[in-house]
């Protein structure tokens, strides 16, 4: 049972590159989101979807971009990478019932120089 | 964003100690949770508060959901050393408006 698996698990990008973190859940849960966390912030949250073909934004969208082909997936594009994006990204799931909790994944641990 | 106010900020305790944390918020919520962070690992939930004045366990966890549903705390029992972690609450309107505490980072000495 994977759960929510997120890859890659480290990254380095340089300025100004762009990379996509990959997000893929095997629970058929409608409801996907991606946070990063920043040390003292809590997690805050980029985008998420309520389904496949519906995304939105979050508390912290700028600088990132999200689609939903499929219900497994859930990738998160950075375009053009910042200093400020060097975070830790988590990838979350849930069933999308009222109240229903989330699962996350293991996280993306990136640099950006 | 509004972020929860969670506190302490960190714990150092002997293990056998009790520990409690907490959460406020100006905001009113629907669900609270918490969720405890292992390193390198993403936030696994602990417990889930669904309803004002909501007492629940888990084990030497309990946690509560405060009446005027603007508060939270976990209190964990009789630590043992693989209670280390940052432990986060998570106040929850619904499924779209989850907001996280900054975490406690629990340090158990054996």
């Amino acid at each position: 049972n994977a759960g929510v698996t997120q890859t890659p698990k480290f990254q380095v990008l340089k300025t100004g590159q762009s990379m996509t973190l990959q997000c893929a859940q095997d629970m058929n849960h409608e409801y996907m989101s991606w946070y990063r966390q920043d040390p003292g912030m809590g997690l805050r949250l980029i985008h998420y979807s309520v389904g496949a073909g519906i995304t939105d934004q979050g508390e912290v969208p700028n600088g990132y971009n999200v689609s939903r082909s499929t219900t497994e997936d859930f990738p998160l594009r950075l375009l053009s990478a910042a200093p400020s994006q060097t975070s830790v990204y988590f990838c979350a799931s849930s069933s999308g019932g009222y109240n229903s909790p989330l699962h996350f994944g293991n996280g993306t641990r990136l640099t950006v120089t | 964003g509004q972020q929860l106010n969670q506190s302490p900020q960190s714990m150092f305790i002997q293990e056998g100690e009790d520990v409690s944390m907490n959460c406020t918020s100006s905001s009113i919520f629907n669900t609270w949770l918490w969720y405890k962070q292992d390193p390198g690992e993403g936030p696994v939930l602990l417990i889930a508060l669904y309803k004002a004045g909501e007492l629940t366990s888990n084990g030497r966890l309990t946690a509560q959901f405060g009446i005027t549903r603007k508060d939270s705390f976990l209190n964990i029992s009789a630590s043992i050393p693989s209670d280390v972690g940052i432990y986060f609450c998570a106040g929850q309107l619904d499924r779209n408006d989850m907001r996280f505490g900054a975490g406690t980072r629990l340090t158990v000495k054996p």
